[in-house]
């Protein structure tokens, strides 16, 4: 109950495409949902977060859509760039911050 | 304003030999978080200290131990050193503990990479 399972484990985009990441969770109780990129041999950078009480979350190219009932959420990078290719993980927390990770999804994106 | 700083950067050790691992908080930050990263995979939580008090553990032996300095500041002690526990340690802060009015936004510094051999 305390996974946070993550879909697909790599994913390969022509630049300029929409980049899709989806993860899934059965804890009821998380109420935070953040997605991470993580560059090789660098920590994991945050980059955008949600609470159950949305739907969707955007900032510059990046959109988290959340599905509370299906306890799904996802990532969306618009106009994928080179620059993008990294390793992205979702989480979750509940009140005690112990963020659940996922196992990651390795992104390149073609130029 | 500087971010998450850990030290050391590499560390080669030893099986059976103990590690001290440094970590900064971002200035303000209260709350720091440690989490093993194993290569190719997630994240793990070990500890989480606030105010110099360990207010979550995560499924780590006894072997892994840590605290927090009045400067906020926090070492991760491991002792008996396997070769499992080869890893990139990461340090993360945020602004407080859940249940005051602060946000849950946890930042990593670069980690630590521990090689045991």
């Amino acid at each position: 109950q305390q996974q946070v399972k993550q879909s697909p484990q790599s994913l390969i985009v022509q630049k300029g495409g929409i980049s899709i990441i989806n993860c899934a969770y059965e804890n009821t109780a998380f109420d935070y949902f953040p997605w991470y990129q993580q560059f090789p041999g660098k920590g994991p950078a945050l980059l955008i977060a949600i609470r159950p009480d949305v739907s969707e979350k955007k900032e510059g190219r990046f959109t988290i859509s959340f599905n509370k009932s299906a306890k799904q959420f996802s990532l969306h990078i618009m106009d994928s760039q080179p620059g993008d290719s990294a390793t992205y993980f979702c989480a979750a927390s509940n009140s005690n911050y112990q963020l659940i990770w996922g196992a990651g999804t390795k992104l390149i994106i073609k130029p | 304003d500087a971010g998450v700083t850990q030290s050391p950067t590499h560390l080669i050790k030893t099986r059976g030999q103990q590690v001290t691992l440094r970590c900064s908080p971002i200035s303000g930050h209260k709350s720091v978080s440690w989490y093993q990263q194993v290569l190719g995979q997630g994240p793990q939580f070990i500890f989480q200290y606030y105010e110099k008090e360990e207010r979550g553990r995560g499924n780590f032996p006894d072997r892994f131990s840590a605290r927090q300095f009045p400067n906020y500041s926090s070492e991760l002690n491991v002792n008996a050193l396997l070769l499992g526990d080869s890893a990139l340690y990461l340090c993360a802060s945020s602004l407080g503990f859940p249940g005051l009015a602060v946000t849950y936004e946890q930042y990593f510094g670069p980690g630590t990479r521990l090689t045991v051999t």
